[in-house]
């Protein structure tokens, strides 16, 4: 069955990095797209950032272009997220998603941003 | 960008009750490329349907999608116990591919 596992997550201090990462299963990833979409605590979905199958397009969301790097290993079935920069509203659950439309999720990684 | 409303904010129904639940795009959404997800607390999201009207592998019968252009709908038949989350939209004809901020089915 398709499993989607991210991993990275944890407490960073503001203007600090972190990489996610999301190990895919169950599927031929290098036929997708794949996604990273976020959540605020206690807010809605935020959708942050896409990767075509290849890796040769990507696109972001504009409250993280510039700072979040989106790429992949198809060779390693693996997603990453480079958060470079990172700021007290970047705090949130960071979902790995399959697809432009996020047919499978993972179940999320938190990433904490405070001094 | 595409913004997307919906509405209303917060639902209350009681179990067997039909839900209708409306996301209103601010432009055209190309080849009806709306999704729905619901996400019940401390769950990830789940894909109920997508093309704005074919329901994802597992889905009950109960969950459709209707509507094209700017405006669409998801209908809940008979709602049972377990369908009361919430519900977001999202489009994905153009980056961003952006969801609406959601709406909240609770129990009456």
């Amino acid at each position: 069955q398709v499993q989607l596992v991210e991993s990275g997550g944890g407490l960073v201090k503001p203007g600090g990095s972190l990489r996610l990462s999301c190990a895919a299963s169950g599927f031929t990833f290098s036929d997708y797209y794949m996604s990273w979409i976020r959540q605020a605590p206690g807010k809605g979905l935020e959708w942050v950032s896409y990767i075509s199958s290849t890796g040769s397009t990507t696109d972001y969301a504009d409250s993280v272009k510039g700072r979040f790097t989106i790429s992949r290993d198809n060779a390693k079935n693996s997603l990453f997220l480079q958060l470079n920069s990172l700021r007290a509203e970047d705090t949130a659950v960071y979902y790995c998603a399959r697809g432009r439309y996020s047919y499978y999720w993972g179940q999320g990684t938190l990433v904490t941003v405070s001094s | 960008e595409i913004v997307l409303t919906q509405s209303p904010g917060t639902l209350s129904l009681s179990p067997g009750e039909r839900a209708t639940l409306s996301c209103r795009a601010s432009q055209s959404v190309s080849s009806g490329y709306l999704a729905w997800c619901q996400q019940k607390p401390g769950q990830a999201p789940r894909l109920l349907i997508y093309g704005a009207s074919t329901r994802a592998t597992g889905i009950p019968d109960r969950f459709s999608g209707s509507g094209s252009g700017t405006d669409f709908t998801l209908t809940i038949s008979r709602l049972e116990p377990e369908d009361f989350a919430v519900y977001y939209c999202q489009q994905y004809a153009g980056s961003p591919f952006t969801f609406g901020q959601g709406t909240r089915l609770e129990i009456k």
